[in-house]
């Protein structure tokens, strides 16, 4: 069964640093993985989309990679602002024959102090 | 495009009670997904239908749980009858094709006292 892990649980950091929010999971044989943010009391919204085949992707000042090998995804967020401040999960899709549902890591709760 | 609409936003009912979750997907896509999600499992899948048929309901929790889509606009999730346990969040979503990204409506806040 696939688990998907993202540490850290909780960040806060200071506006206007680079971070790195990580995520792994433990069976490879993925067919893609969704990074996506939630505001409270909201829904989540799709920042970025990694198909297995590929390395990376980049929006904005975001970037997520993938090493699917080794089981492991992270988001970049460059020059972070307090409106970056939201939970940010990450989801992947396994492999094989139909339209499978995500499964997700509980996500990273991100603060950036004004 | 209005996005992922579901109704109602907040849902607060007696345990034993039945409970009735909407959700209209974005027009034109041929997949929906129901999630639950909690504090303590964070984000579930119950079931996901492709071109209104049901592929996998592995995740309903009980026989309680039951969802339709009778047509490609419109889906619902019935909790018959409710119990406290059943205090979640539920989202739904929905995605054009295969490997397109998943769009997840504000889901409904549902609490059973």
């Amino acid at each position: 069964k696939q688990e998907v892990t993202q540490i850290p649980a909780a960040l806060s950091v200071p506006e206007g640093e680079n971070l790195v929010l990580n995520c792994s999971f433990t069976d490879s044989a993925i067919y893609n993985l969704q990074w996506f943010r939630q505001d409270p009391g909201k829904g989540l919204t799709s920042l970025l989309l990694i198909q297995s085949s590929q390395r990376e992707q980049t929006s904005g000042r975001l970037n997520a990679s993938l090493d699917k090998s080794s089981g492991r995804s992270t988001l970049y967020i460059a020059a972070s602002q307090p409106g970056d401040s939201a939970t940010y999960l990450c989801a992947v899709r396994r492999s094989g024959g139909g339209a499978d549902g995500l499964t997700f890591g509980k996500g990273t709760h991100l603060i950036i102090q004004p | 495009d209005a996005g992922v609409i579901q109704s109602p936003r907040h849902e607060v009912t007696e345990m034993g009670q039945e409970v009735t979750l909407r959700c209209k997907p974005i027009s034109g896509h041929d997949y929906l997904f129901w999630y639950r999600q909690t504090m303590m499992r964070g984000l579930e899948l119950l079931i996901y239908f492709n071109n209104n048929v049901p592929i996998d309901d592995s995740g309903m929790p009980e026989d309680r749980f039951s969802a339709k889509m009778p047509n490609a606009s419109f889906s619902t999730l019935k909790i018959q009858p409710s119990e406290p346990r059943d205090s979640a969040v539920y989202f739904c979503a929905s995605r054009k094709l295969v490997n397109s990204p998943l769009h997840f409506g504000n889901g409904t806040r549902l609490t059973v006292t």
